[in-house]
């Protein structure tokens, strides 16, 4: 079946803009989370989501937000960027207990 | 949430067993120990999963003592492609429960 799929792979705004990034989690899977990876930081958690509702969320401001729709398609907004949000932004999706399966993620570039 | 530490790099030689151990000593009785394996721009690849004792799959084994405070991720045989960073987590399964730390760094050397 196909893996998690993440639109687009690449790219590049500049200060003070918005993004939306898009995920779309492998077949029969209703949760979806999103991390943020930075070479200073590592790997954080964002948020998941799990049937349409934010279960949980990680330490970022509120211009980080998210949502997902009734077919478990997720999207994650950042609102006025800052350079600091350049980074590797990747979701992943998973079924209960099962392990997450990761998407190739999202390299933003903010200028 | 239980916080892991792990070594920050290895070095090895191909052909050879590795073994990356992981310390969790606040692990609460729910958590499961899940590895990860991530090349450079690529999203995490699950390797392993378990909750106690032993458990071994095509590409790896994880050995977990009683006590469940640590963990060893064992890579038999390891080649080139090996190198990547090894991520030991610790939680309930769900994304919320995940704290990525900085991984192992592991060099496989010809």
């Amino acid at each position: 079946k196909a893996g998690v799929t993440q639109t687009p792979r690449y790219l590049i705004k500049t200060r003070g803009q918005q993004v939306t990034l898009s995920c779309s989690p492998i077949s029969g899977h209703r949760s979806v989370s999103w991390y943020q990876q930075t070479p200073g930081q590592g790997l954080q958690f964002l948020f998941e989501y799990f049937s349409e509702t934010q279960r949980n969320k990680g330490n970022f401001p509120g211009r980080f937000s998210g949502r997902q729709f009734s077919n478990s398609r997720s999207e994650m907004n950042v609102s006025t960027l800052e350079l600091g949000d350049s980074a590797l932004y990747l979701c992943a999706s998973s079924s209960e207990r099962d392990e997450q399966f990761f998407g190739p993620g999202t390299r933003l570039t903010v200028l | 949430l239980a916080k892991t530490t792990q070594p920050i790099s290895m070095d090895s030689y191909e052909g050879q067993e590795v073994n990356i151990t992981c310390s969790h000593n606040n692990i609460a009785t729910n958590d499961y120990i899940t590895w990860y394996q991530q090349f450079p721009s690529q999203g995490p690849r699950f390797i392993i999963q378990g909750y106690k004792t032993k458990v071994t799959n095509e590409v790896a084994s994880l050995f977990i003592p009683a006590d469940r405070k640590s963990s060893t991720l064992s890579l038999p045989r390891v080649s080139l492609s090996d190198t990547a960073v090894y991520y030991c987590l610790v939680g309930e399964g769900y994304g919320q429960n995940f704290v990525f730390g900085p991984g192992t760094r592991l060099s496989v050397l010809p």
